[in-house]
């Protein structure tokens, strides 16, 4: 089974912060990556797919890049909605999620 | 536009059975996988597993299998998910999502909980 890796865990940061959380394959899964977002008492909302395509509606300020087994989610100025924990999911071979990361406010 | 709308909260004893729907509408049913993910009380995100919804063949990730089925009534778009033996690390709330690889919709949960 495909391991994923997330870091951190919990990462404190302001309004207006560079903000990246990464995450890794237990073995090389191409590009085959999406990010969610979850806020308390919803369910995820993915973000991006294929390591760095944003979804539909998705603010730019969210990006992702990497494949192989090495990736990264970029908030490029963190806003107040963006307080909440984020996850990474691999689906190269059935699906993993990472951990989770969450973004506190500072 | 799709929606995923599941079935309400549900209150079990420990040793009963619990069956979650998920009805789907906005799109063809039977054109697109349903996976199942679990998440404990503030814990991550759990993939248990899938259903081809064309050929109704269940796929059940490691740690749900025997107690867990996947099932469909495509007459209704409904996808179930039914657990047995429900035991107290059971609780939690598992969502459908309809699966293209990345998981772009998602039923709203349903909070299953375990407790005598």
């Amino acid at each position: 089974d495909i391991q994923m890796t997330q870091s951190p865990s919990t990462l404190s940061a302001s309004v207006g912060d560079r903000v990246t959380i990464t995450c890794r394959a237990s073995q090389s899964i191409s590009s085959w990556l999406a990010w969610y977002q979850q806020k308390p008492g919803k369910a995820p909302k993915v973000l991006i797919y294929k390591a760095s395509s944003l979804e539909s509606g998705v603010p730019s300020r969210f990006s992702g890049s990497g494949s192989g087994t090495e990736f990264t989610l970029t908030i490029s100025s963190l806003q107040p909605d963006d307080f909440a924990t984020y996850f990474c999911q691999q689906y190269s071979s059935f699906r993993t999620f990472g951990q989770g990361t969450k973004v506190e406010i500072k | 536009q799709v929606q995923l709308v599941q079935s309400g909260s549900e209150l079990k004893k420990p040793g009963a059975s619990v069956k979650v729907s998920c009805t789907a509408s906005g799109h063809t049913f039977t054109g697109y996988t349903m996976s199942w993910v679990r998440q404990a009380p503030g814990q991550g995100l759990e993939w248990m597993g899938w259903i081809n919804t064309n050929s109704g063949n269940p796929t059940y990730a490691q740690g749900f299998t025997g107690r867990f089925v996947f099932s469909l009534d495509t007459s209704v778009s409904t996808a179930y998910l039914q657990i047995s033996s429900l035991k107290a690390d059971d609780t939690a709330i598992y969502y459908c999502a309809r699966d293209t690889g990345s998981l772009q919709h998602w039923g709203q949960g349903t909070l299953v909980t375990v407790s005598s």
